[in-house]
């Protein structure tokens, strides 16, 4: 069973035009709820950490939220910078288990 | 500080060679992550150290794989025999310890393995 679920796995927008990727999870008890960045042929980069419900933390365009089942990663008028894949991790066994991430595409 | 980094970049070899990908954490950090990554199975942990020592190897797909750190500053993941499909990019991340969770990973750049 999945534990980490992404969505969409592909988000096409237009420069400026709002949007909010999905990330749903089945680990009990949550730890911790990480979001990174990846552009092509890099690493991943960090971006937020979350721990309990009704967190939320901001940077820039970006705002991540965390419910008891899911966060959201809500971009508010993306410029094509923001292009990218996004990828969100729980904590597990004192491990991280990463989604497949959603790759985004903004276009001027 | 320089971050994580990853020797090679890129690496290219033939089915039957012994493939050596090396690691250098950022200097403090006690944790040491190593992972691979797919198109089609994305980002997946292979084994992580605590402190030098092995934590958890559960990822590590074969008896092909084996990670080494001999001290705080160093480590390897050998493949040996290679196989076309451990083509993959391999991360190696490192962090600080998290009583009760864990903390942040930062990643190196990774090292483009084909193996043909």
């Amino acid at each position: 069973e999945d534990q980490v679920t992404q969505s969409p796995e592909a988000l096409r927008l237009q420069e400026g035009e709002s949007s909010s990727l999905n990330c749903s999870y089945t680990v009990s008890g949550l730890r911790g709820l990480f979001w990174y960045r990846q552009d092509p042929g890099k690493g991943p980069e960090f971006l937020f950490t979350l721990y309990s419900a009704g967190e939320e933390k901001e940077k820039e365009r970006l705002k991540a939220t965390l419910t008891k089942k899911e966060s959201f990663l809500h971009i508010t008028a993306p410029k094509p910078e923001d292009s990218a894949t996004y990828l969100c991790a729980v904590v597990w066994a004192d491990k991280l288990i990463f989604g497949t991430g959603t790759r985004l595409q903004v276009f001027p | 500080d320089a971050g994580v980094i990853q020797s090679p970049r890129h690496e290219v070899t033939e089915m039957g060679q012994e493939v050596t990908l090396r690691c250098k954490p950022i200097s403090g950090h006690d944790y040491l992550f190593w992972y691979r990554q797919t198109m089609m199975r994305g980002l997946e942990l292979l084994i992580y150290f605590n402190n030098n020592v092995p934590i958890d190897d559960s990822g590590m797909p074969e008896d092909r794989f084996s990670a080494k750190m001999p001290n705080a500053s160093f480590s390897t993941l050998k493949i040996q025999p290679s196989e076309p499909r451990d083509s993959a990019v391999y991360f190696c991340a490192s962090s600080l310890p998290l009583p009760g969770s864990v903390d942040t990973q930062y990643f190196g750049p990774g090292t483009r393995l084909t193996v043909l």
